[in-house]
């Protein structure tokens, strides 16, 4: 089992551009959220896919968008990019039902300059 | 709206010392409460689930406590080695799985 993955794993851009990122779940989940972890602080809820739809969202602007595929996997993208967007990503698979432990990623460090 | 605290920010210990790290929450109303460890730029490794309806959960040396009447986690780890340096974050689980993270607490054990 290859857990959670992420790709790519570091990634610099520039103010004004589009970014995407990548997520792979642990075999099994169905279920993927984001997270925003800027340095030295815990991570943040973006939003949450299930069954290809958002299902939950957390306090992030509309230039954080996210897509799931039917083989649960998911994309983050994020528009529009600002100097504070610079952050860990990390992604999270999860069972959709009940309450279940939430396996991470290694994250996506993006770097916007 | 929920909030998670930990409380100290940054502990160092002499090997061989017990660690006790604590995590605070303000809705009492959580499906579960999980310890995470984090290294370095690195992603989160699960230690341990504790589900709303238990009062602790134990993994080796790693033993987790949970009282939700007064929002409280405990994570304990037992002799601690070198080896358990790094971040540790609890996090309080809501419907669907969606996490509110602590700031967590960054462990230094030294040799």
């Amino acid at each position: 089992d290859a857990g959670v993955t992420q790709s790519p794993t570091h990634l610099i851009k520039t103010r004004g551009q589009q970014v995407t990122l990548r997520c792979s779940p642990k075999s099994g989940h169905d279920t993927v959220s984001w997270y925003q972890q800027a340095l030295g602080q815990g991570p943040q809820f973006i939003f949450q896919y299930y069954e290809e739809e958002e299902r939950q969202r957390g306090n992030f602007p509309d230039r954080f968008s996210g897509h799931q595929f039917p083989n649960y996997s998911s994309e983050l993208n994020v528009n529009a990019l600002l100097l504070g967007d610079s952050a860990l990503y990390l992604c999270a698979s999860s069972l959709h039902v009940g309450s279940t432990e939430a396996f991470f990623g290694q994250g996506t460090r993006l770097t916007v300059v | 709206k929920q909030e998670v605290t930990q409380i100290p920010a940054a502990l160092s210990v002499p090997e061989g010392e017990n660690l006790v790290l604590n995590c605070s929450f303000t809705d009492s109303a959580i499906y579960n409460l999980q310890w995470f460890r984090q290294d370095p730029g690195k992603g989160l490794t699960s230690l341990l689930l504790i589900q709303s309806s238990q009062r602790e959960q134990t993994s080796g040396r790693l033993n987790a406590s949970l009282d939700k009447s007064s929002g409280r986690s405990t994570l304990y780890i037992a002799a601690s080695q070198p080896g358990d340096s790094a971040t540790y974050l609890c996090a309080a689980g809501a419907a669907g799985n969606k996490l509110t993270f602590g700031g967590g607490t960054r462990v230094l054990v030294k040799p």
